[in-house]
């Protein structure tokens, strides 16, 4: 059974760090690009950032967080992490980590990022 | 960046009826390679992460009850709930994943 364990989530000022991540099992997680996405309070959700599986090392970014956020995969310890810089209001969300097989397949139970002063 | 735009915003369907969902895409997400239709169904439980439902428009996931269908090409797509059960209670997210950046619908909210 696939699963995705999330941790990280918290309160953190404007202009601060936080850094998300997700503890795989289940499957063999090096085979698979790994996302994160997010939603925010009572919206809909948003892609925001991708890493490739074995046969594509590449990163992917959405443009309202290029150049601030930064995913990466420990494919030895099967986890997927999201470092979070220069957090803005409107990067207030619940963040899910997300299997990739060309859809979102299995998604973990999200990690809530509130930034506020 | 193609623009999902779903309809209704909400619907409320008696148990046992049809609920129907719609989806259009600002540009075609047909891939006249393969012929294939990069969209998929999500559904949202409340309190529950998103689940998939259906892809490449119209390939349930392993699990998903029949009761879910995917239909429509090209621009315009449709997710029919042929007999509402209380467990179907969610939002409803279209996706296309023809390029990036991947988008969403703004959702649908079923309700009983």
């Amino acid at each position: 059974e696939v699963q995705l364990l999330q941790s990280g989530g918290g309160l953190v000022q404007p202009g601060g760090s936080l850094r998300l991540s997700c503890a795989a099992s289940g499957f063999t997680f090096s085979n698979f690009a790994m996302s994160w996405l997010r939603q925010a309070p009572g919206k809909g959700l948003e892609w925001v950032s991708t890493i490739g599986g074995t046969t594509d090392d590449n990163t992917y970014y959405a443009d309202s967080v290029k150049g601030r956020f930064t995913i990466s995969r420990d494919n030895s310890k099967s986890t997927l992490s999201l470092q979070m810089n220069s957090l803005r209001a409107e990067d207030t969300a619940l963040y899910y980590c997300a299997k990739q097989r060309i859809v979102w397949e299995s998604w973990g139970q999200g990690a809530l990022v509130t930034v506020s002063s | 960046d193609i623009v999902m735009t779903q309809s209704p915003d909400s619907l409320a369907v008696s148990l046992g009826e049809r609920a129907t969902i719609n989806c259009k895409s600002s540009q075609s997400v047909l891939h006249s390679s393969n012929n294939n239709n990069y969209l998929a169904w999500y559904q949202q439980r409340p309190g529950q992460p998103p689940n998939l439902l259906i892809s490449w428009a119209s390939i349930r996931e392993s699990g998903v009850p029949d009761r879910f269908s995917g239909s429509g090409s090209g621009t315009d797509f449709t997710l029919t709930i042929s007999s509402l059960q209380a467990e179907d209670v969610a939002v409803y997210y279209c996706q296309h994943f023809y390029n990036g950046p991947w988008t969403f619908g703004q959702g649908t909210k079923v309700e009983i």
